[in-house]
C-alpha cells in the first residue's frame, strides 16, 4: 500500500471556523493531489502541487487554499469553513503522470 | 480538463454473473485507471492503463486509445465487487486526473 497518511479522519465544525486537513506521504512522489468528493459528482481536484511550495488550483478551488513546505506534507486550509464544504476529501500522490495512489479520506462535517 | 462519461451509472447482478463497464473520454488520453470503491469509502487501484489489456484475477480491462473508450470486465461477480467504480483519464495537455461518476454496482447473493 502507498504510505499516505491523512488527518483527522473525522471532523465536525461549525460554520465560520478554519479547518486545516493533513496529507504526509512517505513515498517521496513529486506530486500531490487534494480532491474532494460529493454525491452525484464523482471525485472533484480542488488544488495540487507539483513540488514544493510548487501549487496549484483545480476545478473547485474557491473557499479553500493549500500549502506544501516539504516534499512529504501538503496541507488543505478552509479559512472560513462553509456549509457546501461538507464532503469527504482524498489526498492522493503521483510521480508525474504516473499512477495515482489516494490516501483513506478525511469525512468533514461543517454545521 | 478532459471530459469522462461512465456507464452504466448502476447495476445490479446475481452472484456469478459477468459484466462490463464502459468509459468515454473526450479527448486522448495518456493515462487512464480504474478504481473501486469499497462499501468502506476506500479507493482501491484496480488497473493502470493508457492502453492494451491487462487482466487481475477475475477483473480485466481493455483501453481502445484510439477511439477514446476504456472497458472494465467483471466475471464470475462476487458480493465483494459490490461498490462504486470510477475510471479517470489525464490527456497530454492536463495536470491531473479527471474522474468520472461512477458506475455503481451490487452484487446480491
Amino acid at each position: 500500500d502507498a504510505g499516505i497518511t491523512q488527518s483527522p479522519r473525522h471532523k465536525v465544525t461549525e460554520t465560520g471556523t478554519p479547518v486545516t486537513l493533513r496529507c504526509h506521504q512517505t513515498e517521496n512522489h513529486r506530486y500531490m493531489y487534494w480532491y474532494r468528493q460529493d454525491p452525484g459528482h464523482g471525485l472533484r481536484l480542488i488544488h495540487y502541487s507539483y513540488g514544493v511550495k510548487d501549487t496549484d488550483k483545480g476545478e473547485v478551488s474557491d473557499g479553500y487554499s493549500v500549502s506544501r513546505s516539504k516534499t512529504e506534507d501538503f496541507l488543505l486550509t478552509l479559512e472560513s469553513a462553509t456549509s457546501s464544504q461538507t464532503s469527504v476529501y482524498f489526498c492522493a500522490i503521483s510521480q508525474g503522470g504516473g499512477e495515482l495512489f489516494f490516501g483513506e479520506g478525511s469525512r468533514l462535517t461543517v454545521l | 480538463g478532459i471530459q469522462v462519461e461512465q456507464s452504466p451509472p448502476d447495476l445490479i447482478l446475481q452472484e456469478g454473473a459477468n459484466s462490463t463497464l464502459r468509459c468515454n473520454f473526450s479527448d486522448s488520453v495518456n493515462n487512464l485507471q480504474w478504481f473501486h470503491q469499497n462499501p468502506w469509502g476506500q479507493l482501491i487501484n484496480l488497473f493502470y492503463i493508457p492502453s492494451g489489456t491487462k487482466q487481475n484475477g477475475r477483473l480485466s480491462a481493455t483501453t481502445v486509445a484510439t477511439e477514446r473508450y476504456s472497458l472494465l470486465y467483471i466475471s464470475s461477480s462476487q458480493t465483494t465487487d459490490s461498490g462504486v467504480y470510477f475510471c479517470a483519464g489525464l490527456s497530454n495537455s492536463g495536470y491531473a486526473l479527471n474522474f468520472g461518476k461512477g458506475t455503481s454496482l451490487l452484487v446480491t447473493p
